[in-house]
């Protein structure tokens, strides 16, 4: 069955501990991408990855860092979190082409006080 | 910059009311329209893409349309177990990696 999978599901800490949300693939894809969901924003894009060692940002990538060293691993890492990144994380892969559809894995929900 | 605008926000249905869902678009050069849907607790789950002005794609009680301004998603007698959010998402023919997606409607279905 193709799954992505995040880790945590859910964390709650504090202003300026390092964390880092997992996500994993088993599709064999190269392309993968982060996002947030924040009521009356919608989805925006993170950073994206097009394959292992190749990332670039997406609309909103300022207070995270990424990293892509296995095809089937994309870690967002949040090395000084805030309050305002306080948010639904979405870890997403997809085909080859831009016109495939992404998958998404269940979310990451992360409070920061 | 390529926008999408979803409306309603909300919808709430009685079980077999047929209803419909718009998504508005701008873009620059389409590539493709993307609808999901999102359950509580989960992530996007792909329903239909759709390409060009004129195509219409089916899937059990909804089917998606598409026009050069916008696509719709109608809904035939709901029920129940259709109560989700539904968002809409462009794909245009930039270089760019970039998918823009709606903020959604979110649909109640009532028995």
């Amino acid at each position: 069955e193709a799954q992505v999978t995040q880790n945590p599901r859910y964390l709650i800490t504090v202003t300026g501990k390092k964390l880092t949300v997992t996500c994993s693939q088993n599709m064999n894809h190269e392309y993968m991408s982060w996002y947030r969901q924040d009521p009356g924003l919608g989805l925006r894009q993170i950073y994206y990855s097009m394959n292992v060692e190749v990332t670039d940002k997406g609309d909103v990538p300022e207070g995270y860092k990424v990293s892509r060293k296995e095809k089937r691993n994309f870690p967002l890492i949040l090395e000084s979190p805030s309050p305002n990144q306080t948010s639904l994380y979405f870890c997403a892969t997809r085909g080859p082409s831009m016109d495939q559809p992404q998958h998404f894995g269940d979310g990451t929900r992360l409070s920061i006080l | 910059e390529d926008q999408v605008t979803q409306s309603p926000e909300a919808l709430r249905l009685q079980e077999g009311e047929s209803s419909s869902l718009n998504c508005s678009y701008t873009v620059s050069g389409l590539r493709g329209l993307f609808w999901y849907r999102q359950d509580p607790g989960k992530g996007p789950e792909f329903l239909f893409t759709l390409y060009s002005a004129g195509e219409e794609k089916e899937k059990e009680r909804l089917k998606a349309t598409l026009t050069k301004k916008e696509s719709f998603l109608h809904i035939t007698a709901p029920k129940p177990e259709d109560s989700a959010t539904y968002l809409c998402a462009v794909q245009s023919r930039g270089g760019y990696q970039k998918v823009t997606f709606g903020i959604g409607t979110k649909l109640q279905v009532i028995p």
